[in-house]
């Protein structure tokens, strides 16, 4: 079966700092893979895509970034954190082949910046 | 492009009571319609999904929707609460040949004892 792995849970971080998020999946291949983030009262909002390694697809302007290095693995990152990147970061995946079939979740992870 | 509205960000119910959540979807080519729950600090659950081999769809924990089109709705019930349903419902929507998902901003329901 397939599951997704999303560490860290939580994490807390000064403003100006990096930022490394990592995500895994198991069980599948070609996934496409998914980066929301999630603000209270303001549901999903999509930051990052991808159909395959290397391929990026950018949702919103902002300071952060994603990358894929390999198929299965999924990186959100940012060079220097802002206030407003606070919120809870969410990974997903779904079949290579379309949307007739749902997306997967991670557990998330509570990015807190201070 | 697709788009889904979720009417009624915060939802009571006394437990034993109907249950019923609202979405309404919109897109330019035949969708395939989800819901799913999430539970505090937690990632998203699939509750069920329209993918239009029936309009009528049961998923987990007694929970079932339908697919109208005509009113393009996809709402959300089940017949009676539990206290466990305490959670956040999410509907979302994605095109057919597309991978974008469009979440709705979320429902919490609360169930009252």
């Amino acid at each position: 079966s397939q599951t997704i792995h999303q560490w860290p849970a939580t994490l807390v971080q000064p403003v100006g700092s990096p930022l490394s998020l990592e995500c895994t999946v198991e069980g599948t291949s070609n996934p496409n893979l998914y980066w929301y983030r999630q603000a209270a009262g303001r549901g999903l909002q999509l930051l990052f895509y991808s159909v395959g390694i290397g391929q990026i697809s950018s949702e919103v302007p902002q300071n952060l970034s994603a990358s894929r290095p390999q198929d299965r693995q999924f990186i959100l990152s940012s060079k220097k954190l802002l206030l407003s990147d606070s919120g809870f970061y969410l990974c997903a995946w779904g079949p290579g082949t379309g949307g007739s079939q749902p997306q997967h979740f991670g557990d998330g992870t509570r990015l807190s910046i201070l | 492009a697709q788009s889904v509205t979720q009417l009624g960000s915060h939802v009571s119910v006394s437990e034993g009571a109907l249950v019923l959540l609202r979405c309404n979807y919109s897109s330019s080519v035949p969708p395939y319609l989800f819901w799913y729950v999430q539970y505090p600090n937690q990632g998203l659950q699939l509750l069920l999904k329209y993918t239009s081999a029936a309009t009528l769809v049961k998923g987990i924990n007694g929970f079932e929707a339908e697919f109208k089109k005509s009113e393009t709705s996809f709402h959300l019930t089940k017949p009676s609460a539990h206290m466990s349903d305490a959670a956040e419902y999410f509907c979302a929507v994605v095109g057919s040949g597309t991978y974008k998902y469009i979440f709705g901003t979320g429902t919490r329901l609360k169930v009252l004892a």
